[in-house]
């Protein structure tokens, strides 16, 4: 019952801007839309979330469209500590304890 | 501060053998999480503590797993009889409480093997 769709895997250059997709046409309305990552032994780190604006933080950020169907998640600058698995979840409000993974996009940074 | 820790970080028994991983979450974080992730595939979700209750435990896999924490801090997921098909990282996580405005904190996670 996956709800999102990304791609397996992508290369990035260091230092140029990364943009992650990812697919969730059947989002409802009170469902956000959240990324995780996780670099290779470590647990899941959180990202960045929304709900229909777009969003900015520290680390990423979070553009939706205006259908909500998609979403992209970028990162300006990629460094090579960025190579890791990226997630795109969506959550739904009335039961909003869990995160429900998919196999998220390898993104790979190299030189 | 210190994040959440697990321990063992590596586990590695015989199988029917009996097995307990520990989670410390972050103090002061009242919902804690565990989780499932084997080899190429995303964490999977198996139970859920508000305090010291489970309120949710759908996603143990079977009555062979069982979770505690029964001061509402620390927690210990069991599992008894383990079979090979058990091996897995095992992570943990917590929040200050639950909600979708709360990020989940997640630890390092137990690498478990059964052979």
């Amino acid at each position: 019952d996956a709800k999102t769709t990304q791609p397996p895997s992508m290369d990035c250059a260091e230092g140029r801007a990364a943009n992650l997709p990812c697919n969730h046409s059947t989002i409802s309305g009170n469902e956000y839309v959240y990324w995780y990552r996780q670099i290779h032994s470590q647990g899941p780190q959180y990202i960045i979330h929304g709900l229909k604006n777009n969003e900015t933080n520290e680390m990423a950020s979070l553009i939706i469209t205006e259908d909500r169907k998609s979403s992209t998640l970028i990162l300006p600058h990629a460094t090579l500590r960025d190579t890791a698995v990226y997630y795109c979840i969506v959550r739904p409000t009335h039961n909003d304890y869990k995160l429900s993974f998919g196999a998220g996009t390898t993104v790979t940074v190299r030189a | 501060g210190a994040g959440v820790s697990q321990t063992p970080s590596n586990k590695v028994t015989e199988k029917g053998k009996y097995v307990e991983l520990r989670c410390d979450p972050i103090s002061g974080h009242t919902a804690l999480y565990w989780y499932r992730q084997s080899l190429g595939q995303g964490p999977e979700f198996l139970i859920y503590f508000q305090g010291t209750g489970a309120a949710d435990d759908s996603g143990l896999p079977n009555d062979r797993f069982f979770a505690v924490r029964p001061e509402g801090s620390v927690s210990t997921l069991k599992i008894q009889r383990t079979e090979r098909g058990d091996s897995a990282v095992y992570l943990c996580a917590s929040s200050l409480t639950q909600g979708v405005y709360n990020e989940q904190f997640f630890g390092p996670g137990t690498r478990l093997t059964v052979l």
